[in-house]
């Protein structure tokens, strides 16, 4: 158990719904970092937050959303899916020797 | 634009063989390079490296950076069929994101 808590684990949704990714960092981590993982993409950085507030922001289109809340936890919103979106989002937190910590994925298949 | 290249994509081996894994970034702001060993799910952290020319080990697992020619190398000796995996090279920047190469994927046969 890596400490970083992904929620839900699979979701399946039709073309054009909205969803949301739900992450837990590591206790006492400030950080929330979100990939995207997809087959013909590799893992994909989309944004980062820091104690509630956006540091840094990668190839994150405009239909996706993020925000950390107070108790760090943090949400991604992708809306008006489509097909392409289906991938893995990790989220990871902290530095491990230097190395981000990752969460086991959520799973979304766009149909 | 900001590139991290691993070769081979993809790579079969018997157990007992030695493997070179190579990556090579053009990364602005370069602040560290990671290596990680992905299997069936998330990634997992294997070496961080921010200094040309000190190897970092972990058992049969060792890996060096070159900051001046771009790369860095992940030896894994004695492979093992446990080895199989997507193994993924990062490069962190400044700002802290990381940007991941393709990937390789290893492949061990008994």
């Amino acid at each position: 158990d890596s400490g970083v808590t992904q929620t839900p684990k699979h979701l399946i949704t039709a073309t054009g719904q909205r969803v949301t990714l739900r992450c837990s960092p590591r206790s006492g981590d400030l950080s929330v970092y979100w990939y995207q993982q997809s087959l013909d993409q590799g893992l994909q950085f989309l944004i980062q937050y820091y104690n509630g507030e956006e540091r840094a922001k990668g190839n994150i289109l405009e239909r996706f959303s993020a925000q950390q809340f107070p108790d760090l936890h943090s949400e991604l919103n992708l809306s008006s899916l489509e097909l392409g979106d289906s991938a893995l989002y990790f989220c990871a937190s902290s530095v491990v020797g230097g190395g981000y910590t990752f969460g086991s994925g959520t799973r979304l298949t766009v149909v | 634009e900001d590139k991290v290249v691993q070769s081979p994509l993809s790579l079969v081996v018997h157990e007992g063989d030695t493997v070179t894994l190579n990556c090579s970034y053009e990364v602005t702001n370069f602040r560290s390079l990671l290596w990680y060993k992905q299997e069936k799910k998330a990634p997992t952290f294997l070496f961080m490296l921010t200094s040309s020319g000190i190897e970092k080990k972990s058992g049969r697992l060792s890996s060096i950076l070159d900051k001046k020619e771009l790369f860095s190398i992940l030896n894994i000796t004695a492979t093992q069929t446990g080895d199989s995996a997507v193994y993924l090279c990062a490069v962190r920047r400044n700002n802290n994101d990381m940007r991941f190469g393709a990937g390789t994927r290893l492949t061990v046969k008994p």
